[in-house]
């Protein structure tokens, strides 16, 4: 079974802090993303990569960044936090080529006061 | 830029029942996946069936099958003998085809509650 976890299901931090959501995968897949979910919005794409050290911006990358430096672990970095970034965030990982079935993990939850 | 659009922000059934879930997209290409996502409350989000275009047979699942209509860019799901474990936020899904890092667009989503 494909497995992806995130550091943390829950977390609140405060205006202004940088912020880092960990992302793993046990299935040696190449691909992995990081999406924005909120109510009404659905699922936005923030970035992706598609190899070590590989980045691609996705529809909102503005006030994010990421670091992919091995293949199983993909982070995302909120380098200020604002209000405005309060949201689900979602990993997902999937083999190569990207119409393949993308594996999901179970999220974190994010709230900037 | 493509387009996917679920009309239908919430809908409930009756178990045992079926259910229809609408789907449609915007695009210009020809060559295109559709898939259908599954969010079960507090679960992980999963696949539930994806569809090739150039397939012209509608993918099935045990309980799930999709209505394909290329020419109307339509791409409803349907959940027969629906039960309370289909209770979930079902997300439908496009992606270009003819690259090997194209991009999942996503609709907004459809609050599927499955009555007892």
């Amino acid at each position: 079974d494909v497995k992806v976890t995130q550091s943390s299901r829950y977390l609140v931090k405060r205006t202004g802090e940088k912020v880092f959501l960990e992302c793993v995968q046990d299935m040696d897949h190449e691909n992995m993303f990081w999406y924005r979910q909120d109510p009404g919005l659905g699922l936005r794409l923030i970035y992706f990569s598609y190899d070590v050290k590989m980045k691609e911006k996705g529809d909102i990358p503005e006030g994010y960044s990421v670091s992919r430096e091995k293949k199983e672990r993909f982070s995302l970095i909120l380098e200020s936090a604002s209000t405005n970034q309060t949201s689900m965030y979602l990993c997902a990982s999937s083999l190569w080529p990207s119409y393949n079935e993308q594996f999901f993990g179970p999220g974190t939850r994010l709230t900037v006061l | 830029a493509q387009t996917v659009t679920q009309s239908q922000p919430e809908m409930s059934v009756q178990e045992a029942e079926t259910v229809t879930l609408s789907c449609t997209y915007d695009t210009s290409e020809n060559n295109y996946y559709l898939f259908w996502y599954k969010q079960p409350p507090s679960r992980q989000m999963i696949l539930v069936i994806r569809q090739e275009a150039y397939k012209q047979q509608n993918a099935t699942e045990n309980r799930f099958s999709v209505n394909f209509q290329k020419a109307a860019k339509s791409f409803s799901l349907k959940i027969s003998d629906s039960q309370l474990g289909d209770t979930a936020m079902y997300f439908c899904a496009f992606m270009k085809g003819g690259g090997a890092t194209n991009k999942l667009i996503f609709g907004t989503g459809t609050l599927l509650a499955v009555q007892p």
